[in-house]
């Protein structure tokens, strides 16, 4: 069924470089985004979401953008710190039916000092 | 810490076993939600309450498995006759009102390893 991906399964960046991770959904009909952190043996941890009538939502650090178009989604970390470090997944809200969130896979962001 | 909590954190059952999970939602939230999590891959959503009442389940959500929230407060998870397949994360998760456009809040899950 439609599902929210991710391209890259790892991105390794230096400390201090910024972040861009990247994810693609393919349910159009999805009007609701979020990105999760989730640090190993944790929960997902919410970082940012954004809703369908937004193309960009800026937090401490942290931008998503949205790209209705290309059913694009992306979450730009900037400063990288070691405490960035951690599994990134966006999430998608398609609104009819369940009300729970579809995930994709996950990004493993990797810091290098 | 006024999160979501779930206990018991580990739980290493053998096959056949019935083990059950407690989910203690953020206080004034009414949604809870259960997801499930194999290593490397996403949450999968299993099911979700508004208050008392289970509006969804997922078809992952086997007769095996079966959730309540008497009280519209704490929610359980129990699993029956646990198979090697059941080894996951169970995450529990709460929202105040509908999940879209209002967030979702995970616990740290409960670990299930079955032998």
């Amino acid at each position: 069924g439609e599902s929210v991906g991710l391209h890259l399964p790892t991105l390794s960046v230096q400390e201090g470089d910024n972040s861009i991770i990247n994810c693609a959904y393919s349910n159009s009909a999805s009007d609701y985004f979020i990105w999760y952190k989730q640090e190993s043996g944790k929960g997902p941890q919410f970082i940012i979401d954004i809703r369908s009538n937004m193309d960009k939502r800026q937090g401490q650090r942290v931008t998503v953008l949205l790209n209705k178009t290309v059913k694009h989604l992306s979450l730009q970390i900037a400063a990288t710190q070691p405490g960035d470090s951690a599994v990134y997944f966006c999430a998608e809200n398609s609104g009819g039916g369940a009300d729970g969130l579809t995930f994709g896979k996950g990004t493993h962001l990797i810091i290098q000092p | 810490d006024t999160g979501v909590s779930q206990d018991p954190r580990h739980k290493i059952t053998k096959r056949g076993q019935n083990v059950t999970f407690r989910c203690d939602p953020i206080s004034e939230h009414n949604r809870l939600y259960w997801y499930r999590q194999t290593l490397g891959q996403g949450p999968e959503f299993l099911t979700y309450f508004q208050n008392e009442a289970q509006l969804e389940k997922s078809r992952l959500l086997s007769d095996r498995f079966s959730a309540e929230r008497p009280k519209g407060s704490f929610s359980t998870l129990e699993i029956q006759r646990t198979e090697q397949g059941d080894s996951a994360m169970y995450l529990c998760a709460s929202s105040f009102g509908q999940g879209d456009g209002n967030t979702i809040y995970f616990g740290e899950g409960s670990w299930l390893t079955v032998v």
